[in-house]
């Protein structure tokens, strides 16, 4: 089955401790996709890759960092510099830059 | 920069009705995408419909149209027989170029619940 895998579902940390969180793609698209979502709200994007060994900052992209090392990883670091880490984060593949984005299960990270 | 404005922070239907989501966005782009996606209770996003701004025609998708009024910047969800599955987020969301590539911009979302 192809699709977007990111694990682990939820995810617990301390203060000030960096956190990874993996997203794997096997749609084989060359475009990928960090979002941010707090309750209530809509998605803000964070980082996104257009092809592989490149990435761009999004809109909110204080606090955070991506590699883009292989076609089918996008993981993301969240940094003890991001201010309010606790929220909900979805990573997305499109076959290209601005086609339709597929999303993955998202992963709900918490900080104690 | 980019806004979209969903007007509706919720909405109930009786099942089996049609039901209306509304979508504005503000864009000077002469190219853009309009996109609608489902998220429900699970928290994964559904992609649903699309809709292109040089597209004459609006975009269907089984029991999802989108009513697509470029003049007034509006792009509404109908959904046509709603289902209890149908409860769920609505997001609407628009694409824009920048900087060489292509970015979306969300809504904050409508949630839809379906009344039996």
């Amino acid at each position: 089955d192809g699709g977007i895998t990111q694990s682990p579902k939820y995810l617990f940390r301390k203060e000030g401790q960096n956190v990874t969180l993996s997203c794997e793609q096997n749609l084989n698209h060359d475009a990928m996709y960090w979002y941010r979502q707090d309750p209530g709200q809509g998605l803000r994007l964070i980082y996104y890759s257009q092809i592989v060994n490149d990435f761009q900052k999004g809109d909110i992209a204080e606090g955070y960092s991506v590699s883009r090392e292989k076609k089918e990883s996008f993981p993301l670091t969240v940094t003890s510099a991001q201010k309010n880490p606790t929220a909900f984060y979805l990573c997305a593949s499109s076959i290209v830059s601005g086609a339709e984005q597929f999303f993955g299960p998202g992963t709900r990270l918490t900080v104690l | 920069a980019q806004k979209i404005t969903q007007t509706q922070p919720g909405m109930f239907v009786q099942e089996k009705e049609a039901v209306t989501l509304d979508c504005t966005y503000d864009t000077s782009d002469q190219s853009y995408g309009l996109f609608w996606y489902k998220q429900p209770s699970s928290g994964e996003m559904i992609f649903l419909i699309y809709q292109g701004s040089y597209d004459e025609q609006n975009a269907t998708e089984g029991r999802y149209s989108l009513n697509f009024q470029k003049a007034r910047k509006s792009a509404n969800l109908v959904i046509s027989a709603s289902q209890l599955g149908d409860s769920a987020m609505y997001f609407c969301a628009e694409r824009h170029s920048g900087a060489g590539s292509y970015q979306l911009t969300f809504g904050k979302g409508t949630k839809l619940s379906v009344i039996p």
